[in-house]
């Protein structure tokens, strides 16, 4: 599955919002309901930090400041106020079939 | 909570092997399925491998098919990774990964 994602780079005013878009070339939704799709973001000099989980789930500590959503095979991830610390490379990936695939990632900055 | 903790990477010569290890905590390790996935140098994350909960099927990157075996101990909640015939292609982080949580600090393998 190829996923897509645009723009590749991003510069944000901080307190402005930020929206990345992901397309994937097959459906994302299972026959169990859920909709595979995960959001990453990659911070200068760490692991990847995972974001969201199944479109808009977001995982354990993450600020509510994001937000994810979609269906099928488009989908969104949304900042509704940038801060520093937002900077980053950010991926979706599918893992409803293996292998997992990533988008190219889209690099966010700070105007 | 969910820890994945990744070691056994390091610096090899192009043709030979490595062995990396994932120690994991925080959750029924058997119960799961467990992956690798790398990343060189500047690039975006590639998914490399993944086992499941009882080990008796996994599957591979074609890049890495033949070359690397993925296994697990679940007495010691531990997933491996053994690498042969390693190519410079292979240089990167390796990370242990467990869907829906984040991945491990990953491990250096250079291939020089």
């Amino acid at each position: 599955i190829v996923m897509t994602q645009t723009p590749l780079s991003l510069s944000v005013t901080p307190g402005q919002p930020a929206s990345i878009s992901c397309k994937s070339s097959q459906s994302l939704l299972h026959g169990d309901g859920k909709t595979y799709l995960y959001w990453y973001i990659q911070k200068p000099g760490q692991s990847p930090q995972l974001l969201i989980n199944e479109v808009s789930r977001r995982f354990s500590g993450v600020p509510d400041r994001f937000s994810g959503s979609g269906s099928g095979t488009d989908f969104t991830l949304k900042i509704s106020r940038v801060e520093s610390e937002d900077v980053g490379i950010y991926y979706c990936m599918q893992a409803i079939h293996l292998p997992w695939t990533f988008g190219q990632g889209t690099k966010v900055e700070i105007k | 909570e969910v820890q994945l903790v990744e070691s056994g990477g390091g610096l090899v010569q192009p043709g030979g092997s490595l062995r990396l290890s994932c120690a994991a905590s925080g959750f029924t390790f058997s119960n799961y399925w467990m992956h690798w996935v790398r990343q060189a140098p500047g690039k975006g994350p590639v998914w490399v491998s993944h086992i499941i909960g009882d080990g008796s099927a996994t599957t591979y990157a074609d890049s890495v098919k033949g070359r690397f075996t993925i296994s697990r101990d679940n007495t010691k909640n531990t997933v491996y990774l053994q690498m042969s015939s390693l190519r410079a292609e292979d240089t990167g982080i390796y990370y242990c990964a467990r869907l829906g949580f984040n991945w491990g600090q990953g491990t250096l393998v250079t291939v020089s």
